[in-house]
């Protein structure tokens, strides 16, 4: 069974950083691009970023660009997401996702990011 | 930038009825990159549709996607009680790669 398990999320003050980790089990980690998206409270969906297979190859949605970075360890099955320089817009639910022909076909839980002072 | 607007906002249906969904795109949208998925409150988005047209796994056959170009449909055949939820869909292609439309709450009548 797929699972994806994310953690690291809580409150940080604006400005400030937060590492998001992804742990994923019950497939080949190492052989699927992976995704996070993120939902404000009561809000819809927005893509954040992916990465490829190896980590080689990174994208994100213009909002984040140059203030988040992706990356994985294979050896951990572990998907990362490096958040600098928050504002108070970042809040959010933070998903990690696998990605599958243009969609996500599993996604984790969620961690609840609230960026405030 | 490919924009996904989804209608209606909110469906208002009881159990047995058909829903139908739509999501139409700002710009063409590859047939091959359209998703739809169910969201429930407190819950994670489920992968419902891929492709346009193909059901992903475990996806019961009341759901089914068609539609090409800027113009595509979800259709429920006859509602569950568990079907009830947010309906969101998904494009990958165009400049900013991947978007979603804004939402369809799927409400019991």
């Amino acid at each position: 069974e797929v699972q994806l398990v994310e953690s690291g999320g809580g409150l940080v003050q604006p400005g400030g950083s937060l590492r998001l980790s992804c742990a994923a089990s019950g497939f080949t980690f190492s052989s699927y691009w992976m995704h996070w998206a993120r939902q404000a409270p009561g809000k819809g969906l927005v893509w954040v970023s992916r990465i490829n297979s190896d980590g080689s190859t990174t994208n994100y949605a213009d909002s984040v660009k140059g203030r988040f970075t992706i990356s994985r360890d294979n050896a951990k099955n572990t998907l990362y997401l490096q958040m600098n320089s928050l504002r108070a817009e970042d809040t959010a639910v933070y998903y990690c996702a696998r990605a599958f022909s243009g969609s996500f076909d599993n996604w984790g839980q969620g961690t609840l990011v609230t960026v405030s002072s | 930038e490919i924009v996904l607007t989804q209608s209606p906002g909110t469906l208002s249906l009881s159990p047995g009825e058909r829903a139908t969904l739509s999501c139409r795109a700002s710009q063409s949208v590859s047939s091959s990159y359209l998703a739809w998925y169910q969201q429930k409150p407190g819950q994670a988005p489920r992968l419902l549709i891929y492709g346009a047209s193909n059901r992903a796994t475990g996806i019961p056959d009341r759901f089914s996607g068609s539609g090409s170009g800027t113009d595509f449909t979800l259709t429920i055949s006859r509602l569950e009680p568990e079907d009830f939820a947010v309906y969101y869909c998904q494009q990958y292609g165009g400049s900013l790669l991947y978007t979603f439309g804004q939402g369809t709450r799927l409400e019991i009548k």
